[in-house]
């Protein structure tokens, strides 16, 4: 089964600081991964996806993702955070199951927080 | 286009009683994915329906079921509440599953804003 692990919970970052979220998986196979994002009351918008291609990939509201298979990682980062940028962000492992079945193993979310 | 649109928005329960939450998925979308979103369990996934048929299911019990209509409209139903079932649930669409294996799995998920249910 694949498993994703995000490290902390909660990140607080100050307005223009580098945003840095963490993201390791567990995949027997190449996966596929994603980065959601949830604010408030709402449902979660997907931000960016990797999918085989590039390992850099670049996402919405300027945040990408560097697929690194050595270290089974996904992190999320973006240059210069701001106040609109405090949700909870999800990373997530799109696992086949059997045969065609599909589904989205999530991490327990890690809560960012911008200080101004 | 309009989004992933679901009712109602909250709904509060007693334990015992059942429940049916609805799910409109993104015009054009057949899959639909429900996941339980809870503080002390996170996200987890419920099922996934297309064309009508249950794809997947997660590790829940029998109380939580789900089913798809001919226009890709879902519903899912919880019978016999209990006070850990109270959770926003959120369902997903994504479209057909146009390969199979991989290319599925690179189909993005719309989400909806989900249903908060409360169980007192």
């Amino acid at each position: 089964a694949q498993s994703v692990t995000q490290l902390g919970s909660h990140v607080s970052v100050s307005e223009g600081a580098l945003v840095l979220l963490r993201c390791n998986y567990s995949s027997s196979v190449p996966p596929y991964l994603f980065w959601y994002v949830q604010y408030p009351n709402q449902g979660l918008q997907l931000l960016l996806k990797y999918t085989s291609a590039a390992t850099l990939v670049k996402g919405i509201n300027g945040f990408e993702a560097e697929f690194k298979k050595s270290e089974t990682s996904f992190h999320l980062t973006k240059p210069s955070a701001h106040m609109s940028d405090a949700a909870e962000y999800f990373c997530a492992v799109s696992d086949l199951g059997g045969g065609s079945n599909y589904k989205l193993t999530f991490g327990k979310g890690t809560l960012l927080t911008v200080n101004p | 286009k309009a989004g992933v649109t679901q009712t109602p928005r909250y709904l509060i329960k007693t334990r015992g009683q059942q429940v049916t939450l609805s799910c409109s998925p993104i015009s054009g979308h057949r899959s639909v994915s429900w996941y339980q979103q809870t503080p002390g369990q996170g996200l987890q996934f419920l099922f996934e329906y297309f064309s009508e048929t249950q794809r997947n299911k997660g590790n829940f019990p029998g109380r939580f079921s789900g089913r798809q209509f001919s226009n890709s409209r879902s519903e899912m139903n919880v019978s016999t509440l209990e006070l850990g079932d109270s959770a926003l649930y959120l369902c997903a669409s994504s479209l057909s599953p146009g390969l199979a294996g991989g290319g599925r799995g690179a189909n993005e998920q719309f989400f909806g804003p989900g249903t908060r249910l409360t169980v007192l």
